[in-house]
């Protein structure tokens, strides 16, 4: 089946330096990703979608100069959060929508960020 | 817009007995609703969804859910829990018209006891 590798699956970084995360889609198309935030024993938080070669659309009270999306390709697409701080820990999930499957949505393992 | 409410932050059942885990859905076209399990410091994994075909949806695992239009419902049941099936479970439905991001509820954690 579908298959989203995210990398890395745990990062530490100091408070103040930038943090990128890679989804890609291993053997499939994703026209659509998504991004999504979530807390201990909460539900996700959709962050932003980015379609690939367009600009990403960032949910409201999302900060699209802090979380950089970029989906340069049809199987990859980058998350960086930049100019991190201890309230930017947290567990980042991408998702890939399949273009061959309109309802088909594969999450990557997901990647905990602690900022120290 | 589209939401989905969870019903119950906690289930605990014993090993062998019957799961349910509550979904209600409001939405003003017909749903495509969506049954994932998070288990810790992972991804999320497809038990099933539907998608305006068959009410009663079979999944992996045992799982199984029912779109009831009239109770606005899609619960999600397994005849017999098994231990490995302690997890946290979400109900999604599509967002329509909203670039089909889909729409979690707050989750449900299930616990199995021996």
């Amino acid at each position: 089946g579908a298959v989203v590798s995210q990398h890395p699956s745990r990062v530490i970084c100091k408070s103040g330096t930038s943090v990128k995360i890679e989804c890609r889609s291993l053997d499939f198309q994703a026209t659509t990703m998504f991004w999504y935030r979530q807390f201990p024993k909460q539900s996700l938080m959709l962050m932003a979608t980015s379609n690939e070669g367009s600009k990403a659309t960032y949910e409201q009270g999302v900060e699209k100069d802090k979380f950089l999306i970029n989906h340069a390709s049809l199987t990859l697409s980058t998350l960086t959060v930049t100019s991190a701080h201890p309230e930017d820990s947290s567990f980042y999930i991408c998702s890939a929508r399949d273009v061959r499957e309109r309802d088909g949505y594969t999450f990557g393992s997901g990647t905990r960020l602690t900022v120290v | 817009a589209q939401s989905v409410t969870q019903l119950g932050s906690h289930v605990s059942v014993s090993e062998g007995a019957l799961v349910l885990l509550r979904c209600n859905y409001s939405s003003s076209v017909p749903p495509y609703l969506f049954w994932y399990v998070q288990y810790p410091n992972q991804g999320l994994q497809l038990l099933l969804k539907y998608t305006s075909a068959a009410t009663l949806v079979k999944g992996i695992n045992g799982f199984e859910a029912e779109f009831k239009k009239s109770e606005t419902s899609f619960h999600l049941t397994k005849p017999s829990a098994h231990m490995s099936d302690a997890a946290e479970y979400f109900c999604a439905v599509r967002g329509y018209n909203q670039g089909g991001k889909l729409i979690f509820g707050q989750g449900t954690e299930l616990s199995v006891k021996p």
